[in-house]
Formats: C-alpha cells, sequence, structure tokens
C-alpha cells in the first residue's frame, strides 16, 4: 500500500516547455486535489476532482490543466511553464478520516 | 470566500515551555486540520476536528475546535526540539474537500 506517489521529486524546466506531473493513488479515493506550496503562502488548491471524468479549477488554476481518467491517476500539466511556477507541487486525496498528501515534486523554471 | 488567518507565524519557544497557536476562519465549515510539516518534507496529518468543541491530544499537542467563535487551537505542552517544524491549520470547504491553508506557523524549539 504506497498511498500518495507522485513523480518526478524534482524537475527544472526552460520557460516555454511544457511537462506532465504524476500523481497516483492506491486507496481507492475518489476525491483528489493538486496544490503548490511557495514561501510565505501556505498550499494553495490548484485543480481537484470528485471521481474520475470530474475536475474543477481552484484558487490558482492559470497556467494548469488536469485529466483524471481513472480513480488512480490525477496527472498535472504544465502547458508552457513560466518561472512564476518555480514551486513544490503536493498531490492530495481525501479519505474518511483525513486528507493525505504525496511527497511533492520541486519544480524549478528557468 | 472562506479564509484563514493562523498566529503567530514565527515561534521560538525554550523547551519545557507551553504555547497555543490559533487558527481563525471565516465562514462555517464541518472540517478543521492540523498538518505537520518538516523542512523539505510533506505534510504529516496531526489532527482531523469535525465538530464544536472536538478536543484531541497526541502526546504534548493538543487541538480544540470552536465553530461558534470559527477558532481553532493547537496547544503544545513542555515543548522539546522534536516539535521544532511548521504547523497548518487548514479548513475543509463546505464538505467539498477543497483546503484552505492557514499561512503557516513556524515552530523552532531551543534547549
Amino acid at each position: 500500500n504506497a498511498g500518495v506517489t507522485q513523480t518526478p521529486k524534482f524537475q527544472v524546466l526552460k520557460t516555454g516547455q511544457s511537462m506532465t506531473l504524476q500523481c497516483a493513488q492506491d486507496m481507492n479515493h475518489e476525491y483528489m486535489s493538486w496544490y503548490r506550496q511557495d514561501p510565505g503562502m501556505g498550499l494553495r488548491l490548484i485543480h481537484y476532482s470528485v471521481g474520475a471524468g470530474i475536475t474543477d479549477q481552484g484558487e490558482v488554476p492559470n497556467g494548469y490543466n488536469v485529466s483524471r481518467s481513472t480513480t488512480e491517476d490525477f496527472p498535472l500539466r504544465l502547458l508552457s511553464a513560466a518561472p512564476s511556477q518555480t514551486s513544490v507541487y503536493f498531490c492530495a486525496t481525501r479519505g474518511l478520516a483525513t486528507q493525505y498528501f504525496g511527497p511533492g515534486t520541486r519544480l524549478t523554471v528557468l | 470566500e472562506l479564509k484563514v488567518e493562523q498566529n503567530p507565524l514565527f515561534l521560538s519557544m525554550q523547551e519545557g515551555k507551553n504555547y497555543t497557536i490559533y487558527c481563525n476562519y471565516s465562514t462555517t465549515s464541518d472540517r478543521l486540520y492540523w498538518y505537520r510539516q518538516d523542512p523539505g518534507k510533506s505534510l504529516e496529518s496531526l489532527f482531523v476536528l469535525l465538530s464544536n468543541g472536538a478536543v484531541k491530544q497526541e502526546g504534548r499537542l493538543m487541538a480544540s475546535l470552536d465553530t461558534k467563535a470559527r477558532l481553532s487551537t493547537l496547544h503544545i505542552t513542555a515543548a522539546v526540539h522534536d516539535l521544532s517544524a511548521t504547523y497548518f491549520c487548514a479548513v475543509e470547504e463546505n464538505q467539498g474537500g477543497k483546503l484552505i491553508f492557514g499561512q503557516g506557523t513556524e515552530l523552532s524549539v531551543k534547549p
């Protein structure tokens, strides 16, 4: 039982490049979400999904796309990376007891 | 719009002392979470508070919730160095799962 996994752990991009951050969970949770964490600002919600085929925007969705084709996976796509997207990205799932966070992806955009 | 505010943002404590972190939020909610984050690590769930008057304790940490005042507290008893970390409160919107986080409280416990 791996819980919530994220890949890659670290990534460096150049401005304008695209990439996909992967998130997978093996807890069969319907609700999944993506947050970004910037110094001094806590975590902010980017996108979330209440189940396969259903996604919605959070607080800071611009520049990011998501899709949810299976219960297990919830990838986050950066369409054209910008330096302002340098951050640590966390994926989370909601269970009955609490919300579980993945280990995070540290992204730097040059 | 739901807003969550923590204070203090920085807290330097001596070992053995007691202190409280406060978390205020602006609209009603059914769930409030407390998380711990060590530098470079993910968030570790400490407590989930579900109802007015809820109190939960784990070791030297105790969390409480007053939904009428829209206030949660995280009380630290007889602090030890291992408690040094950043603590976040987060409020869940309308049972939908969306979390709104406070800014975090960076706690440093010194001998």
